[in-house]
């Protein structure tokens, strides 16, 4: 069974440049959770989707970013316009339907934003 | 707001040495705790968790004791090995809410074990 993908591992930008960030997670979960880790420092979360639907989006921090995921399978995650403090990796995580369900989460791609 | 502290890294150990990595949090009510290990190369992998006060997670050799009264979830292992050499994370989810992924997570610490 295949994992959580993430695409592309690794994007090098200019501020001001926009960037999509692509995650297909595991067939079946409905569940889909972006994450970004900063200047090495925590993980924090971004936003949930159930399905196709943005069940809590509290850590997006500005309208700089758009998620999506239309038909409920992949989400894209676009930033526009970049900016330095953007860079970090960010991870993305699915998990089935169920309360206590474990998170599987993809490798991540490294955003720098020079 | 919840947060997670653990200790700073890096840490290097030798092979078959003791291991702890201490992690406290901050949190209302009775959060779930959890250890994640994320390996060269790959995403996180969900190490161990406790869900109640006093539960022992236990995996790979690898154990935690959810201590409420300290507010602690310290990771340890009896005798390391160089293929536990990973960033490992500590993380809550708060009690209730509908966003069961939604994890607070700690700033990661990497662990080298060497030959």
């Amino acid at each position: 069974e295949a994992g959580v993908t993430q695409f592309p591992s690794h994007s090098v930008i200019e501020k001001g440049q926009t960037v999509t960030l692509r995650c297909d997670p595991i067939s079946g979960h409905d569940n889909l959770y972006w994450y970004r880790r900063v200047m090495g420092k925590e993980i924090k979360f971004l936003l949930h989707f159930v399905k196709e639907s943005k069940q809590d989006e509290s850590g997006m921090p500005n309208n700089r970013f758009l998620a999506e995921r239309t038909g409920g399978t992949y989400s894209t995650l676009k930033v526009q316009p970049a900016e330095l403090e953007d860079s970090g990796v960010y991870f993305c995580a699915s998990s089935q339907a169920r309360i206590n369900e474990k998170l599987f989460f993809g490798s991540g791609t490294q955003l720098s934003v020079l | 707001g919840d947060s997670v502290t653990q200790m700073e890294g890096p840490v290097t150990l030798s092979e078959e040495a003791f291991l702890t990595i201490n992690c406290t949090y901050t949190a209302t009510g009775y959060p779930s705790l959890f250890w994640y290990v994320q390996y060269p190369g790959e995403g996180l992998q969900l190490l161990l968790k406790a869900t109640k006060a006093d539960d022992k997670g236990s995996n790979k050799g690898f154990e935690a004791t959810y201590r409420k009264e300290t507010t602690s979830f310290h990771l340890e292992k009896g005798s390391v090995q160089v293929s536990d050499s990973a960033v490992y994370f500590c993380a809550l989810r708060k009690t209730g809410g509908t966003s069961y992924g939604k994890l607070t997570f700690g700033q990661g610490t990497i662990l080298t074990v060497h030959p």
